[in-house]
């Protein structure tokens, strides 16, 4: 079965901190997809990535920074962390053969305090 | 660009009474209809996909059909469970090569014994 892992699962950040949240899953996939959800908004796209060493501009990327090293591996970088910023964080990931359905990570709690 | 629209929660429902949850879209391009479920504490995971206009999908005793004419794909229950409560998603993939989703701002159901 798909699997999409997340570290860490929570995390508690300064102001003007360094966050790097961690994504990596196996299913062998092209696509993969960092989210943030907030209450109100739903899940909003903050960067993707079709391919190993390129990234994607999503719908709200501004103070957000992405790394994809690997297939496997995608990291969302906060180098800046405002109190914005406090939200839960979800990576997923999807199979270019398929539907377009994707696969979701358990979720990051990130707090900036 | 690509938005979806759907009923705004929370829902509070008692169990054996019935579930509709409204989802409306726009794109100018063909969509692929998805419904997402997200249980508490855990990542958003498909509940099932409609890929052609006019069809309906299912799982779970939930079902829904992709009505092209009213650009409508409505989440339907007939008798909803406890175990049902969760934050559902209405989400589309529009035609083209990026293989995004937009989704909808979720609606927060809560089913009552």
């Amino acid at each position: 079965e798909a699997a999409v892992t997340q570290s860490p699962r929570s995390k508690v950040a300064v102001t003007g901190g360094k966050v790097t949240l961690s994504c990596h899953q196996t299913n062998n996939h092209d696509y993969m997809y960092w989210y943030r959800q907030d209450t109100g908004h739903g899940l909003r796209l903050i960067h993707y990535s079709y391919v190993a060493d390129s990234t994607e501009k999503g719908d709200i990327p501004d103070g957000y920074k992405a790394s994809r090293p690997s297939q496997e591996n995608f990291s969302l970088i906060l180098e800046l962390a405002s109190l914005s910023q406090t939200a839960v964080y979800f990576c997923a990931s999807s199979d270019v053969s398929g539907f377009g359905e994707q696969y979701f990570g358990p979720g990051t709690r990130l707090t900036v305090l | 660009g690509d938005s979806v629209t759907q009923t705004e929660g929370p829902v509070t429902l008692s169990e054996g009474t019935s579930l509709t949850v409204n989802c409306s879209y726009e794109t100018k391009q063909y969509p692929t209809l998805f419904w997402y479920v997200q249980y508490p504490g855990e990542g958003p995971q498909l509940l099932f996909k409609v890929p052609k206009a006019n069809e309906k999908g299912s799982n779970r005793g939930f079902e829904a059909t992709y009505n092209k004419e009213a650009t409508s794909f409505h989440l339907q229950k007939a008798s909803v469970q406890e175990s049902d409560s969760a934050v559902y998603y209405c989400a589309l993939r529009s035609g083209g090569s990026n293989y995004k989703l937009t989704f909808g701002k979720g609606t927060l159901l809560t089913v009552t014994p």
